[in-house]
């Protein structure tokens, strides 16, 4: 475990479904991140939660919602995705202020959009 | 756009060989990370180096900067099965002091040979 748990690890749902992502780190990192990896596409930084506060927004669809309730939660709500929204779903957490460290990713949840 | 770029896209050697992977960029940027993820797993990040350093080791790890050619790239020595995995590089471009996102590359699939 690498101090960032990610759950469910595995999700199936209907175009019409509304699920929800969770992750969730005790690091003492105050960034969040939701990543989007897609077979043979660079990973695409989708959400940054900076200090509870999103600083960043990449132009997702709006279908992906949000939402960081404390430094140490962070969710991604998920309503009406299509087929190709399949794909691993990175959180990662770092905190900026310490020297720029790396970044710490949990496992993933692999969705698949049916 | 994508800021960071992998080559090769794929690598086969034998074991206990040695495994050289580049990276180019095209902007400024404030440090260069290298990450490593097995299959449908999370990244796991191997080495940070900053923009006003050229060289940084770490174990079995070496990595090389050159600003000037916007370029790095991560050397294994004495490579072992293990070793078989994706390698990313990605840029921290803000030299602020607040969050901001990583931005990766498609990545290296290295594959070490028994």
């Amino acid at each position: 475990e690498t101090g960032v748990t990610q759950t469910p690890r595995h999700l199936v749902m209907g175009m019409t479904n509304k699920k929800s992502l969770k992750c969730e780190q005790h690091l003492g990192h105050n960034a969040m991140y939701w990543y989007k990896q897609s077979a043979k596409k660079p990973l695409e930084l989708m959400f940054v939660y900076s200090l509870e506060e999103r600083v960043e927004n990449n132009s997702v669809p709006s279908r992906f919602s949000p939402e960081c309730p404390n430094s140490s939660h962070l969710f991604l709500h998920l309503h009406t995705l299509q087929p190709e929204d399949s794909a691993l779903y990175l959180c990662a957490s770092s905190h900026p202020g310490q020297g720029r460290g790396g970044y710490t990713f949990g496992s993933g949840t692999r969705l698949t959009v049916v | 756009s994508q800021q960071g770029e992998e080559d090769p896209q794929a690598l086969s050697i034998q074991e206990g060989e040695n495994a050289t992977m580049n990276c180019s960029y095209k902007t400024s940027i404030n440090n260069l990370q290298w990450y490593r993820q097995n299959s449908g797993r999370g990244l796991v990040h191997l080495i940070l180096i900053r923009s006003n350093e050229r060289e940084k080791h770490s174990g079995r790890l070496r990595v090389t900067l050159d600003t000037s050619k916007k370029s790095s790239s991560l050397l294994i020595t004495a490579s072992r099965a293990a070793d078989t995995a994706s390698y990313f590089c990605a840029t921290n471009l803000n030299s602020g002091g607040g969050a901001d996102g990583l931005t990766f590359g498609k990545g290296t699939h290295l594959i070490i040979q028994p």
